[in-house]
């Protein structure tokens, strides 16, 4: 069955940094692979997804993420976060069944001016 | 594009009775509509699977008659909490998918939450 680990369920990063959130899947075909960001009290807006093709996706918000076969990962990450990325980081695999997503646990971003 | 809307975004209601939450595709027809519950600091649990003209898929453990789903429409599903309890409190969140590079994608409707009293 297919699975995501979000390794990290808290990061704490300082405004203007660099920032990675950790994925990693098991799933037996081709992956389809989504991040998605909640702020408190809200719905999950679409970063970023991959399908195939180019390895490393750019997404909305200064975000990108780069898909790692080898490595059954899919990092999202930005060079330089700002206070208002402070939010919750789902990252989700695409089962290929009537195109239901797999969460993972969810990284809760805070960042320090 | 790809909005997704979701009436109302807060409901407070006495135990016992019934609560209807709509999740409208404002700018597209969507095949697909899912429901999720989400609990306080954790991930989404899928409830169901909503098609169009159809009934919906349950995911296990989740009780058919107590959580009524009717997709009326290609831009409209809604879910029906029957008989409220205070356990049935939470954050309920409904997606619709889209086409999308070639590939269905969800798009997120901005939650409602329940508070059962």
């Amino acid at each position: 069955a297919q699975s995501v680990t979000q390794p990290d369920i808290h990061i704490t990063v300082s405004e203007g940094a660099s920032l990675e959130l950790r994925c990693n899947y098991s799933y037996g075909a081709t992956p389809y692979l989504f991040w998605y960001v909640q702020s408190p009290g809200q719905g999950l807006q679409l970063l970023l997804k991959y399908f195939s093709g180019d390895t490393l996706v750019q997404g909305i918000k200064g975000f990108e993420a780069e898909f790692k076969r080898s490595q059954s990962s899919f990092n999202l990450r930005k060079p330089s976060v700002h206070w208002s990325d402070a939010a919750e980081y789902f990252c989700a695999v695409d089962t290929g069944t009537a195109s239901k997503l797999t969460f993972g646990t969810g990284t809760r971003l805070q960042v320090t001016l | 594009g790809a909005v997704v809307s979701q009436h109302p975004s807060r409901v407070i209601c006495k135990s016992g009775t019934s609560v209807k939450i709509e999740c409208r595709s404002l700018d597209f027809q969507a095949t697909t509509m899912f429901w999720y519950r989400q609990f306080p600091k954790q991930s989404l649990m899928l409830m169901a699977t909503s098609n169009e003209g159809s009934k919906a898929t349950y995911e296990q453990g989740v009780e058919k008659d107590k959580f009524l789903i009717n997709h009326a429409s290609l831009t409209l599903s809604t879910l029906t909490v029957t008989s409220a309890h205070p356990e049935d409190s939470s954050f309920y969140i409904c997606s619709a998918t889209g086409l999308a590079g070639g590939r269905e994608t969800q798009y997120f409707g901005p939650g409602t939450r329940l508070l059962v009293l």
